[in-house]
């Protein structure tokens, strides 16, 4: 059975400071994986996408990166928070070859102060 | 503008009604998916379709297979764990990683 597992589970970091986000997918290769974003009582933004490692699409910029430095793993990062990147974080993967359906992880909340 | 409109916005059911919430869409969508976010925040998938309708339970989904451009998910005899929020999401073109999510449903059963 496939898992995903995202780290942190919540951070609170300054303005100014840099972010690191993970996501790891065991049980499947080759996944497609995906970043999203909540603001607090808001909808869901997808911020980047990967169908390979090596390989990450920007949908929207917050100011933020994305990479997939393995199959099975998907990075976050900043170097400089802003207050507006508070907020909920979610991770999720699809079947390689066709976003389909979208399975998320537990997601990382993130406040900056 | 928005891609996805989901109404309403706030649902307040007593316990063993029933009732549907609606997605519109503003082209044609491939596919639809529905997911209940949890307390903790993570999203639980309901229904993934590309046509038709699907159900489990007392949850029921259908997509427009016509126009493509509306989708429900009809919920039977509401039990007070139903509460939560609930997104469509939707994607227009085949391939390429991106959903637009609605705006969430706040449903709230009581007894």
């Amino acid at each position: 059975a496939q898992t995903i597992h995202q780290w942190p589970v919540a951070e609170i970091k300054a303005v100014g400071s840099p972010l690191s986000l993970g996501c790891t997918i065991k049980g499947k290769s080759s996944p497609n994986l995906y970043w999203y974003w909540q603001a607090t009582g808001g909808t869901l933004q997808q911020l980047f996408y990967s169908i390979t490692v090596g390989q990450v699409e920007s949908v929207v910029q917050l100011n933020l990166s994305a990479s997939r430095p393995k199959d099975d793993q998907f990075i976050l990062s900043t170097e400089k928070l802003l207050l507006s990147h508070s907020g909920f974080y979610l991770c999720a993967w699809s079947l390689t070859g066709d976003t389909g359906q979208l399975y998320f992880g537990e997601g990382s909340k993130l406040t900056v102060l | 503008g928005d891609q996805v409109e989901q109404s309403p916005s706030a649902l307040s059911l007593h316990e063993g009604t029933d009732s549907a919430l609606r997605c519109n869409f503003t082209t044609t969508m491939r596919s639809v998916q529905w997911f209940r976010q949890n307390s903790r925040g993570s999203l639980i998938s309901l229904f993934y379709l590309a046509s038709g309708t699907k159900e489990n339970g007392r949850l029921k989904s259908a997509f427009d297979s016509k126009e493509r451009r509306y989708s429900t998910l009809h919920i039977r005899d509401a039990q007070l764990e139903d509460s939560g929020t609930y997104f469509c999401a939707a994607e227009a073109g085949a391939n390429t990683g991106k959903l637009t999510f609605g705006h969430g449903t706040i449903l709230r059963v009581h007894p």
